[in-house]
């Protein structure tokens, strides 16, 4: 079955520095990978997500890149803001299945002002 | 707006006593997903209604049950809550018969057992 790795498990970064988290899978036929952003009492918060047929996606100051042939894929914020500071997960959707989030183990990002 | 609501944000039960999370959703969506997170770790799926169908994880506890009524609500029951079901309980749901994977979160039922 999938298998997602996340590193690092904790990201400390000062205010406007850049922020990569990166992800890797197992399952070359995974097809779809969200990322979420999950503040301290709070529900994940989808955040951006990309589809195997896509190799970079942006929305403002978030961007996420997949490699399909080394499989994986990264999270990259710029201009980091203390309000960016929060567990982000990653995850993946196998072919096999079209329901069930394989979710990597969280990276904790402190953005420090 | 459309959202994912669930209620209480927090429960206090015994160890032992019955307790029951409901989530309900103004999204219309066909599937909604029972989740468990602990401390520090990722949400583990629990179940999940694909509309009127009930799909269990082969490794939940059968003290985990789950009613969806409606299209709308869904309903997670612990019948004998014990020390280690203390956790966040997530609900989400997602829109699969247009094709579409995303999976939105509601805020979370936080369960403590005493």
């Amino acid at each position: 079955g999938e298998n997602v790795e996340q590193h690092p498990s904790t990201l400390s970064v000062q205010e406007g520095d850049s922020a990569v988290i990166k992800c890797t899978y197992s399952d070359s036929a995974s097809n779809y990978f969200p990322w979420y952003k999950q503040e301290l009492g709070k529900g994940p918060q989808l955040i951006i997500d990309i589809r195997s047929n896509v190799g970079e996606k942006k929305d403002q100051r978030i961007a996420v890149t997949l490699n399909k042939t080394a499989k994986h894929f990264s999270l990259h914020i710029t201009e980091t803001q203390p309000e960016d500071s929060a567990v982000y997960f990653c995850a993946a959707i196998p072919m096999d299945s079209s329901y069930k989030l394989i979710f990597g183990s969280g990276t904790r990002l402190l953005v420090r002002p | 707006d459309a959202m994912v609501i669930q209620n209480p944000r927090y429960q206090v039960t015994q160890f032992g006593k019955p307790v029951t999370l409901s989530c309900s959703q103004t999204l219309n969506h066909n599937v909604m997903y029972w989740y468990q997170q602990k401390s520090s770790q990722a949400p583990k799926l629990l179940f999940h209604y694909y509309d009127k169908d009930f799909n269990n994880e082969a490794d939940t506890p059968d003290n985990f049950q789950s009613r969806r009524p409606n299209t709308s609500f869904c309903f997670l029951d612990i019948r004998s809550p014990g020390l280690g079901d203390a956790a966040m309980y997530l609900c989400a749901t997602s829109d699969r018969d247009n094709g579409f994977n995303e999976q939105f979160f509601g805020p979370g039922t936080r369960l403590t057992v005493l």
